[in-house]
């Protein structure tokens, strides 16, 4: 089955960017999306069809796609993006959706 | 307001059976596929089962395959989930889902949750 593998955590200071990549065999070739999971509440799409920021997404929120790994940026990071990512995509291969195992940003 | 709750959640004995229900409002679900997707305590995302619009193709993770049923009603702008057999490791909370758009392949909106215990 296919796994994609995401960093545990990542921390960063307030303002900087942060990096979180999710690791899929030739996952260039297929679509990424992304959510934001804070403690206690349902996951929020932050990023679909590897760079599609949904309304209400502040550009902050980036994302790319390439060989064997997406990513996605966060840049001039504030207290708020703290929270767990997923990566996540359907692997027609398959026939299933896949999660990533999940980053936990903290901002310092 | 657009929002969609679950409902069916609970304690139940290892072997048992538990139906979830979704029901939507503010949000058409009849032409959209949608979704199970699960979180044990402390864990991350867990597909679980994907139903298309007008039910003709199904998907399981393997891990929940031949003991989970997804089924919808259309009419009723609702989803369910029969969980039969369940093991200690089916607790979590479970979500449902609906795709962004037809044919879309990311989840746009999210119910709040419900949490299954399986325990004796």
């Amino acid at each position: 089955s296919y796994v994609l593998t995401q960093p545990p955590s990542v921390s960063v200071a307030p303002g900087k960017t942060a990096r979180i990549t999710c690791g899929g065999n030739i996952i260039g070739s297929k679509s990424v999306h992304w959510y934001q999971q804070k403690p206690g509440q349902a996951p929020v799409l932050v990023i679909y069809s590897d760079i599609d920021r949904p309304s209400g997404i502040p550009e902050r929120f980036s994302g790319s796609n390439s060989a064997n790994t997406a990513t996605l940026t966060i840049s001039r990071v504030e207290a708020g993006d703290e929270a767990d990512y997923y990566c996540q995509l359907w692997d027609s291969y398959s026939d299933r959706y896949v999660f990533g195992t999940g980053t936990k940003v903290t901002v310092l | 307001e657009v929002q969609l709750v679950e409902s069916g959640g609970g304690l139940v004995k290892p072997g048992g059976s538990l139906r979830l229900s979704c029901a939507a409002s503010g949000l058409t679900l009849n032409t959209y596929s949608m979704d199970w997707v699960r979180q044990a305590p402390g864990k991350g995302l867990e597909w679980v089962s994907s139903i298309s619009s007008s039910s003709s193709y199904i998907y399981y993770a393997d891990s929940v395959k031949g003991r989970f049923t997804i089924s919808r009603d259309n009419a009723k702008n609702s989803l369910y989930l029969q969980m039969n057999s369940l093991r200690a490791d089916d607790t979590a909370v479970y979500y449902c889902a609906r795709v962004g758009d037809v044919g879309a392949e990311y989840f746009q909106h999210w119910g709040q949750g419900t949490l299954v215990t399986v325990s004796s």
